[in-house]
């Protein structure tokens, strides 16, 4: 099946300042790209999801880059805050409609205040 | 409040000691899955279901067993659990499959199962 690399598996932040983390992929027919958020404790949630006819996706302080070319996609937060500290999980999903989705293996991200 | 629930939220057993995990959702979604989450592993499907009566495979089905004889009920089974099915579990539930239109999954906060 699909695989999805995710980079790095751990980041430490000033706060403030951004970060990126970096998913790869290799089946071309993906076509969707969310991006999960797992605090502490909790199960992940949906943060921000991009398609593969769309290039960049932003909502407030994150966003989310798609290169369908070089198949990777980013996930970029600006102006980190400490509650941004969190696992980060990339997925995507292919066709047909009932693909479950496949997930990275996690970034863990520390901002530090 | 619109939710997907687990129970236990914690769990010690021994092997071999058949078990069941309960997932419910409330907002009347379609598809609804279960994951393992591993240190290194990140999250891996189980078993999913589109819907009612229609359950299938994930990528690591082995030692598991599922139900949907409701559409809000997605109980977890581990008949006869070992060491290593020790874990953190998801369930997770969507308006539709993960392909379709409705594909943000919600996620129940997870059960903790330690098997000894």
């Amino acid at each position: 099946g699909e695989n999805v690399e995710q980079h790095p598996s751990t980041l430490s932040v000033q706060e403030g300042d951004s970060a990126v983390i970096k998913c790869t992929y290799s089946d071309s027919a993906s076509n969707y790209f969310p991006w999960y958020k797992q605090e502490l404790g909790k199960g992940p949630q949906l943060i921000i999801d991009i398609r593969s006819n769309v290039g960049e996706k932003k909502d407030q302080r994150i966003a989310v880059t798609l290169n369908k070319t070089a198949k990777h996609f980013s996930l970029h937060i600006t102006e980190t805050q400490p509650e941004d500290s969190a696992v980060y999980f990339c997925a995507l999903t292919s066709p047909p409609g009932n693909t479950p989705l496949v997930f990275g293996k996690g970034t863990r991200l520390s901002v530090i205040a | 409040e619109a939710q997907v629930t687990q129970n236990p939220r914690y769990l010690i057993t021994v092997t071999g000691k058949k078990l069941t995990v309960t997932c419910s959702q409330n907002m009347n979604h379609e598809y609804m899955s279960w994951y393992r989450q591993d240190p290194g592993l990140g999250l891996r499907q189980i078993y999913y279901s589109m819907n009612v009566e229609v359950t299938d495979k994930g990528d690591v089905p082995e030692g598991y067993k599922v139900s949907r004889k409701e559409k809000r009920n997605f109980p977890l089974i581990l008949e006869s659990p070992s060491p290593n099915q020790t874990s953190l579990y998801f369930c997770a539930s969507s308006l539709g499959g993960s392909g379709t239109s409705y594909n943000e999954q919600f996620f129940g906060p997870g059960t903790r199962l330690t098997v000894l």
